[in-house]
Parts: C-alpha cells; structure tokens; sequence
C-alpha cells in the first residue's frame, strides 16, 4: 500500500462548481499535511497547510481526519485558473527524509 | 530574493555521460532536497541535506551523488547516466512552516 494515495483524476468539472478531493496516508505517525499545487510544466507550490480544525482560505478549505487517515481540499466557485495537479504532501517531521508526496490529483475547468 | 534556482533548464545525455545539476538558494535554508518526478508519479527524494556539510540518501539514490559544502549549493551528480534516469529533477528548500520552496526544474533526457 502506498504510504500517501490520491485518486488521479482527471476531475473535469464546469466554471463556478465545488469540487473536492480526498488523499489518504497510511501513517499515522504523520504530523504535518499540505496541499500543493503543480501547473503543467512548473514546480509544485504551497497551496495550503493543513490543521486539525481544519483550515479555509478564501474558496479553498483543508480538512484533516485523523481518525480515518485521511485529508481533503475543497475548491468552491471554480475558476479557469484552479486547473492544474494538487499534491498531498504528508510529513512525519521525524526526520527529513519523511516527507511524502502523493502523485497528484489532476483538476480540469471548463468553461 | 530569487529564491531557489536551477541550472540547466534542460538537458540531453547520452548513455555513461555524466554531468552536475546546479541548485542555489538564496534564503538561508539549512534543509535542501532533491526529487524526480516521473510522469503521472509523485515525487521521489533522491538525496536530503539538513546543513552544509551534511548529506543523507532518499528513496531512490542509486546513480547519484550529492555535496554540500555551502548553505547556498546543493548539486546532484549523475555519473553514469541511464535512461532510467529521464525524468524533471527538482531541487527545493525547507523554510518557515516546512513549506518547501521548489526550484523550476532540470528536464533531463537520456537517450
């Protein structure tokens, strides 16, 4: 079992739309969690941590489940520009080799 | 600040060639990383460094070699590249949060 699983999409969802996914992690020793974002072609970049309480940031909002292993990302009111790869990214801060990233869930706007 | 940069931005190898990615960051980050991504995977770390001087090995570290005598360079070194080897490399830092600062990437092809 992979240690950090994503469903790979492709999500192909219309403008204005929520969409959500889910990343599981098999740890759980896991203590730190984030969403990144991957543009075609570009390097990966912080989207948003993710906290207990969960967390929101304008029309994105993380979820973390302990319980169940698993993290997810809302996007509401999508926008043409929210098309690209979001990356979980759990890190077990025991040591610096512990950070996992998923493969990616690959998200589609359409007008 | 421009960050965490990468040299060159593209590459082709051929079989048993050897050559040296280049990563400066200008943030003062002690923790540097090395990935690969290969298409449709996640990211894979090759080789970590948590301070000048200090290397350690990642998941897949089989065919390079790292050093990192400054806080600011950490180069990967391919020496007898394989075309196992063709993936985008990413070099990225660790800072406040460990948020993870990536550099634009080295595509390498080796034919």
């Amino acid at each position: 079992r992979k240690e950090v699983e994503q469903d790979p999409g492709p999500f192909n969802v219309p403008e204005g739309a929520t969409v959500a996914f889910n990343c599981t992690y098999s740890n759980s020793a896991s203590q730190s969690f984030f969403w990144y974002r991957q543009d075609c072609r570009k390097e990966p970049k912080l989207l948003m941590s993710v906290y207990s309480s969960g967390n929101e940031d304008g029309r994105f909002t993380a979820q973390l489940n302990r319980a169940s292993q698993y993290i997810s990302l809302l996007i509401r009111d999508s926008k043409l520009s929210d098309s690209a790869t979001y990356l979980c990214v759990v890190n077990m801060r025991s040591s610096a080799s512990k950070i996992i990233f998923g493969s990616g869930t690959r998200l589609s706007i359409r007008p | 600040n421009a960050g965490v940069t990468q040299t060159p931005k593209f590459r082709i190898l051929k079989i048993g060639q050897s050559m040296t990615l280049q990563c400066t960051q200008d943030m003062n980050h002690n923790y540097m990383y090395w990935y690969r991504q290969d298409p449709g995977m996640g990211l894979k770390l090759i080789y970590y460094s948590v301070g000048a001087g200090i290397t350690d090995k990642g998941e897949v570290p089989n065919g390079y070699n790292v050093s990192r005598s400054t806080t600011e360079d950490f180069p990967l070194r391919l020496e007898l590249a394989a075309p196992s080897q063709t993936s985008v490399y990413f070099c990225c830092t660790e800072g406040e949060g460990e948020t993870q600062y990536f550099g634009p990437g080295t595509r390498l092809l080796v034919l």
